[in-house]
């Protein structure tokens, strides 16, 4: 069962910056967050993921929260190739399968 | 370094007939998925191959549909006979396994677009 809440959609204009919320409040010590995203009918692509610490890529940031109950995925400069649902997903370190979600749809607009 | 590769991209078959889905991971990717998302669902796990051996098959529907991954590179999953139910999408994914037995990132295919008749 899928351990977040995301909220169904969202919109962003083209060149601003995207926020995406994922609440995990039942989180654990050993947890990770990963983010992944979809765009259109294509394969779940990999962004980002952490643990404690803030984390920074060439794709996007990912925050966490002191307590770990939340996070916040960030697209710095949303292009129009970045609308795609977004998954947030909380993992174990050695625990193997991922519980996707429902995720955010992220309409980024011209 | 090629990505996880799926064949076929589509296959359209009638109620009862046989499919057969090729997954090839990443080179040197010891762990191997098999995910699928049926009609208006979310992305759900079907089972976990490390190497030759399934690790974790709690996600197979049914004993229609049977999992290989002989030799531990490549994997099939065969669906017989497939039922209007089976439609969807089928993904793989691969990781490397590292110290301790700690996953690393899951990798995906583009999946198979399975339509049922």
């Amino acid at each position: 069962d899928a351990k977040t809440t995301q909220p169904p959609s969202m919109d962003c204009a083209e060149g601003r910056a995207a926020n995406l919320p994922c609440n995990h409040s039942t989180i654990s010590g050993n947890e990770y967050v990963y983010w992944y995203r979809q765009i259109h009918s294509q394969g779940p692509q990999y962004i980002i993921h952490g643990l404690k610490n803030n984390e920074t890529n060439e794709m996007a940031s990912l925050i966490i929260t002191e307590d770990r109950k939340s996070s916040t995925l960030i697209l710095p400069h949303a292009t129009l190739r970045d609308t795609a649902v977004y998954y947030c997903i909380v993992r174990t370190y050695n625990f193997n399968k991922f519980y996707f979600g429902s995720g955010t749809k992220l309409n980024v607009k011209p | 370094e090629a990505g996880v590769t799926q064949f076929p991209s589509h296959s359209v078959i009638e109620k009862g007939q046989t499919v057969t889905l090729r997954c090839d991971p990443i080179s040197g990717h010891d762990n191997l998925y098999w995910y699928r998302r049926v009609m208006g669902k979310e992305i759900k796990f079907l089972l976990h191959f490390v190497k030759e051996s399934k690790q974790d098959e709690s996600g197979m529907p049914n004993n229609r549909f049977l999992a290989e991954r002989t030799g531990g590179t490549y994997s099939t999953l065969k669906v017989q006979p497939a039922e209007l139910e089976d439609s969807g999408v089928y993904f793989c994914a691969s990781s490397r396994t590292k110290r301790r037995r700690v996953q690393e990132t899951q990798y995906f295919g583009p999946g198979t677009r399975l339509l049922v008749l």
